[in-house]
């Protein structure tokens, strides 16, 4: 099983602020089949990110995604008020799938 | 707008059994792998597994292999999630996902539903 581990485990910033959120996999991901999600709280967790590196429908250009191999990054470039929530990466590429343990920006 | 409509709150005790749904719209639905995905109070996410509804095949995580089964009608667009006698430890939040377009069954889960919480308590 491909182990996530993100950091930093919460993230302390003001609105405009950049975040960058790390995640880092026991093994190498193949094919870039890594995923971050939002989920704010009592909703359900939304896709942001995709392929690594590609956003998915509607998700604001100030998300982006980066890395490959073990090491992968979540950037926000503005912090809007919406954006404070937790942040979960994925891989898909080995089953089983697995999610890393959450990042909360507050 | 498609969407994954789970069935309501439950609370059981232990010991009991229980089936939670997942309906999906759209006359595609049976095409795409649908996923559940378990969050425990306070937790993280954790993949329990994915179904084709199409013809049911069905992929389990090792940790949830004969703990749950997840099973299909595409008759009727649902996915269920079931226990056959519940523990504590099996209170959570179950949601159900759709694999996005294209995708195999290596994907992300594009559309979630908006979640099921189970409590198992004496």
């Amino acid at each position: 099983e491909i182990v996530l581990t993100q950091s930093p485990g919460t993230l302390s910033l003001s609105p405009g602020e950049r975040a960058a959120l790390s995640c880092r996999a026991s093994q190498s991901v193949s094919s870039n089949y890594f995923a971050w999600y939002q989920q704010k709280p009592g909703q359900a967790p939304r896709l942001l990110i995709y392929g690594a590196s590609t956003r998915a429908t509607g998700i604001p250009d100030r998300f982006s995604g980066s890395g490959s191999g073990t090491d992968f990054t979540l950037t926000i470039s503005r912090l809007e008020p919406e954006d404070f929530a937790v942040y979960y990466c994925q891989q898909y590429d080995i089953s089983p799938r697995t999610f890393g343990q959450g990042t909360k920006v507050e | 707008e498609v969407q994954l409509v789970q069935s309501g709150a439950e609370v059981k005790k232990p010991g009991e059994s229980l089936k939670i749904s997942c309906q999906g719209s759209g006359n595609s639905f049976s095409t795409y792998w649908i996923g559940w995905v378990r969050q425990m109070p306070g937790r993280g996410l954790e993949w329990i597994g994915i179904i084709y509804p199409r013809d049911s095949d069905t992929r389990y995580n090792p940790a949830f292999q004969g703990q749950v089964t997840i099973s299909a009608d595409k008759s009727t667009n649902s996915v269920y999630l079931q226990w056959s006698s519940l523990k504590a430890s099996d209170t959570a939040i179950y949601y159900c996902a759709r694999h996005g377009l294209g995708g195999g069954e290596y994907w992300y889960f594009d559309l979630w539903g908006r979640g099921t919480p189970v409590t198992v308590s004496s």
